[in-house]
């Protein structure tokens, strides 16, 4: 059993590029959602999303997109990154979203120079 | 104000001891609560949820006073594997079910 997989495990960009963090789970999970995680800051939410075809803002949306297209996948875009997307991803998913625990990916170090 | 707040710690303390972990959060809409456990650059993992007439799994017992709106986290007889950092967690109900992540603290045991 997968789980919830996520990649990729390191990415180093350059200011103004974008790119697309990926995350797919095999747990037929409804919940699934974003989180950066800084030093001092705790993970915060990004972006979540409670069904196919449904998404919604967390705590710290400005700078990513995301989409759902299916019940297994959520990807996250950065549009046009800056240093300050320098942060540890997490990816996390969960049967629903209130008394579940979180299945979380294994992470994503990106770097923005 | 942040919504979980927790003492960063770090704590060391040697094999065998007894340590606690408290944590506060200022919503008074969190419904759910639950202690995570996260080893250095890797992702968190359950470690446990928090009932309100209290838990036990184990060598830990978790505490929940929602007039105080306050979480404990009691380890018993510490072992070296528990070193890694503990993260308490409340979910709302009035923010459409989002969880909320403390800073986490850091615990080290010693052999």
């Amino acid at each position: 059993n997968a789980g919830v997989t996520q990649t990729p495990k390191f990415q180093v960009l350059k200011t103004g590029q974008s790119m697309t963090l990926q995350c797919a789970q095999d747990m037929n999970h409804e919940y699934m959602s974003w989180y950066r995680q800084d030093p001092g800051m705790g993970l915060r939410l990004i972006h979540y999303s409670v069904g196919a075809g449904i998404t919604d803002q967390g705590e710290v949306p400005n700078g990513y997109n995301v989409s759902r297209s299916t019940t297994e996948d959520f990807p996250l875009r950065l549009l046009s990154a800056a240093p300050s997307q320098t942060s540890v991803y997490f990816c996390a998913s969960s049967y629903s979203s209130s008394y579940e625990k979180l299945f979380f990916g294994s992470g994503t170090q990106l770097s923005v120079l | 104000r942040k919504e979980v707040e927790q003492d960063p710690g770090p704590f060391n303390v040697p094999e065998g001891a007894t340590v606690a972990f408290n944590c506060t959060y200022s919503n008074s809409a969190s419904q759910s609560f639950f202690w995570y456990r996260q080893d250095c650059r890797k992702e968190p993992k359950l470690l446990m949820s928090v009932y309100s007439s209290g838990n036990e799994d184990g060598r830990f017992t978790a505490q929940l006073n929602r007039a105080s709106q306050y979480i404990s986290l009691l380890i018993r007889d510490s072992k070296l594997s528990d070193s890694a950092t503990y993260l308490c967690v409340v979910n709302r109900a009035d923010t459409g079910n989002q969880f909320y992540f403390g800073t986490g603290t850091s615990l080290t045991v010693i052999p």
